[in-house]
């Protein structure tokens, strides 16, 4: 299965504030999932990145607060913007591999806004 | 709207016994069916998947799915206190691939 690093593990921010996380597969692969995880609850997909096409946003989320870059086929990133503590959150970056085998998800990054 | 319920516990069972997870799902159609175990502060961690009805066993653990009842288990035999984590069972979502959690099943296994 594919391997995905995530950076920043963890951070902590100001609110008002914007941060990027980036992930990173070591295949190419089609589809990226962006997840978040709020304190206590499950997984919330966020979006889908496409390489070569815009992101496509579930219900609740908008690229304004939530952009997201795919500029190749082992790459995204995900920018949080304008943070309030609401976005405290895990978030995940996943990846669907080819031959329908099962997703697996990068060690996260664990955000806190003051 | 997909939906994929899990009894949230906490589920706390004696060292050595099983302990048994259940989850829901609302799609008939769904066609493959996930678990992952997630211990505290760290990512979703794929342990378990299962397409056919009936049972599939690895290891300790053993999915169990049926489709005409919409239900879908995890057994794991023989529980070690390092099990102890939050289980989440998952289908796939739609057309973009990406799958739906339930809210997880928190399992304690006591010494």
């Amino acid at each position: 299965s594919a391997v995905i690093s995530q950076k920043p593990s963890r951070d902590i921010c100001q609110r008002g504030t914007s941060l990027t996380i980036q992930c990173q597969v070591d295949s190419q692969v089609t589809m990226m999932f962006w997840y978040r995880q709020q304190p206590g609850q499950s997984l919330t997909l966020i979006a889908t990145a496409n390489q070569g096409s815009e992101a496509t946003y579930e219900s609740g989320f908008v690229i304004d607060k939530f952009p997201i870059s795919r500029p190749n086929l082992t790459f995204s990133t995900l920018t949080v913007s304008n943070m309030s503590p609401e976005d405290s959150s895990i978030y995940l970056c996943s990846v669907e591999e080819t031959g329908g085998q099962p997703q697996h998800f990068g060690d996260g990054t664990r955000l806190s806004i003051l | 709207q997909k939906e994929v319920e899990q009894n949230s516990g906490p589920l706390s069972v004696p060292e050595g016994a099983i302990a048994s997870l259940n989850c829901t799902y609302s799609d008939r159609g769904s066609q493959s069916f996930f678990w992952y175990r997630q211990y505290s502060g760290k990512s979703p961690e794929l342990i378990m998947f299962i397409y056919s009805n009936g049972d599939k066993e690895d290891g300790r653990f053993t999915a169990q799915l049926n489709k005409a009842s919409q239900y879908v288990s995890l057994l794991i035999r023989d529980s070690q206190p390092s099990d102890s984590a939050t289980y989440l069972c998952a289908v796939p979502g739609g057309s973009q691939g990406n799958l739906i959690f339930g809210k997880g099943t928190k399992l304690s296994v006591k010494p």
